[in-house]
């Protein structure tokens, strides 16, 4: 089945410790991309990366890090979390250049918690 | 890349036509407008997307008028399961990013 996934689904953690949100794609695309939603706010743009070894920042990526060393795989990486990173992120993953390429496909989503 | 402006919120009655219209005053020559649907505690999901006059597929329809300032979603008789956030969303083919702006959103309730 055609899907991203996301790992873990629901987080509780302490400001500081460090943690990484996996991101994993099945259907071959470039293109991925992370965003937080937040009450009000929409979805906000955190990352993302048109291939391998090629990420660019969204409109929020202060406090973000992330890699794309394989093209499936897409972490997300919170160095020093601090509660306003409290939030319900989204990972997405699509295929730019085609005719459908703004058709993006979103995980479950990741709902993380900073005490 | 063109902000988008939808209003917050809107409540209809089974059975009937939704129209949900988004203003994007500063859409750019090649930007294309894309539409989400995205259910409680849901990832968004793709509805239709087009560039000009009028799109339609199984889900819904997409109307763009010729100075494509605004546009139009169409959900034809909708049900109880159409409540949701609807999103709309304007990205540039020819840009060079790929940076994506969703908005707040258009929360549609569909009553009984």
């Amino acid at each position: 089945e055609a899907q991203v996934t996301q790992n873990p689904r629901y987080l509780i953690t302490v400001t500081g410790k460090k943690l990484t949100v996996t991101c994993s794609q099945n259907m071959n695309h470039e293109y991925m991309s992370w965003y937080r939603q937040d009450p009000g706010l929409g979805l906000r743009q955190i990352y993302y990366s048109m291939n391998v070894e090629v990420t660019d920042k969204g409109d929020v990526p202060e406090g973000y890090k992330v890699s794309r060393k394989e093209k499936r795989n897409f972490p997300l990486i919170l160095e020093s979390p601090s509660p306003n990173q409290t939030s319900l992120y989204f990972c997405a993953s699509s295929l730019p250049g085609q005719v459908s390429y703004n058709e993006q496909f979103f995980g479950p989503g990741t709902r993380l918690t900073v005490l | 890349l063109a902000k988008t402006t939808q209003p917050i919120s809107m409540d209809s009655y089974e059975g009937q036509e939704v129209n949900i219209t988004c203003s994007h005053n500063n859409i750019a020559t090649n930007d294309y407008i894309t539409w989400y649907q995205q259910f409680p505690s849901q990832g968004p999901r793709f509805i239709i997307q087009g560039y000009k006059t009028k799109v339609t597929n199984e889900v819904a329809s997409l109307f763009i008028p010729a100075d494509r300032k605004s546009s139009t979603l169409s959900l034809p008789r909708v049900s109880l399961s159409d409540t949701a956030v609807y999103y709309c969303l304007g990205q540039s083919s020819t840009s060079g990013t790929y940076k994506y702006i969703f908005g707040t959103g258009t929360r549609l309730k569909v009553l009984a």
